[in-house]
């Protein structure tokens, strides 16, 4: 059974708008989030994280927002860029859980 | 460095034959995960080592499928024999401890005939 969900399969957002992408888990002893972007034929790459102690990180463009007791994480880029077009991967729990992802595209 | 190479980039066989994937993780990362990517999904761990030794394998499907690190630079998934719905690609990752992000290799797309 998926631990860690992306519901929404795919997005898509103009170019200089806020891309919202979301992730549930179903374990509350997960204590660590991360966030990973893949391009086609490349393996996924880091992107951010989040420890359970906080509720928010925010790195540039790129913020990642716990809610804890909702079990969701959601990650938000803004401005959004056409080179953010990829697939976005959460994953819990130093990595062990990942979700199915949510192919992004960036519309110019 | 190079970061974490796999080989080889693309494998096609026939149902029936073994296979085997090889990876070469970062130098000094102590920490190496194999996963499957599927559409249904997503990316499945499949096992994981710390310092050469196999911590979980649950995530392994079935007996076919086999793993191995004999040494710090170098690990191998080896599926015998192979079957068409083993068809995905393939990413080994590793990390300075289980705890710190994971950098992956550009994958093995496998695709049994």
């Amino acid at each position: 059974d998926q631990q860690v969900k992306q519901n929404s399969p795919s997005l898509s957002v103009q170019e200089g708008r806020i891309s919202i992408l979301n992730c549930d888990y179903t374990n509350s002893m997960f204590d660590y989030f991360l966030w990973y972007k893949k391009y086609p034929a490349e393996g996924p790459t880091f992107l951010i994280s989040i420890s359970s102690i906080k509720d928010k990180n925010e790195d540039g463009r790129f913020t990642v927002f716990l809610n804890k007791s909702a079990k969701h994480l959601s990650l938000h880029i803004v401005p959004s860029q056409p080179g953010d077009s990829a697939v976005y991967f959460c994953a819990a729990s130093n990595q062990f859980y990942f979700g199915t992802g949510t192919s992004l595209t960036v519309i110019p | 460095d190079a970061g974490v190479i796999q080989s080889p980039r693309h494998e096609v066989t026939e149902m029936g034959q073994e296979v085997t994937l090889r990876c070469k993780p970062i130098s000094g990362h102590n920490s190496l995960f194999w996963y499957r990517q599927t559409m249904m999904r997503g990316l499945e761990l499949l096992i994981y080592f710390n310092n050469n030794v196999p911590i979980d394998d649950s995530g392994m499907p079935e007996d076919r499928f086999s793993a191995k690190m004999p040494n710090a630079s170098f690990s191998t998934l080896k599926i015998q024999p192979s079957e068409p719905r083993d068809s995905a690609v393939y990413f080994c990752a590793s990390s300075l401890g289980t705890g710190a992000e994971a950098f992956f290799g550009q994958g093995t797309r496998l695709t049994v005939v």
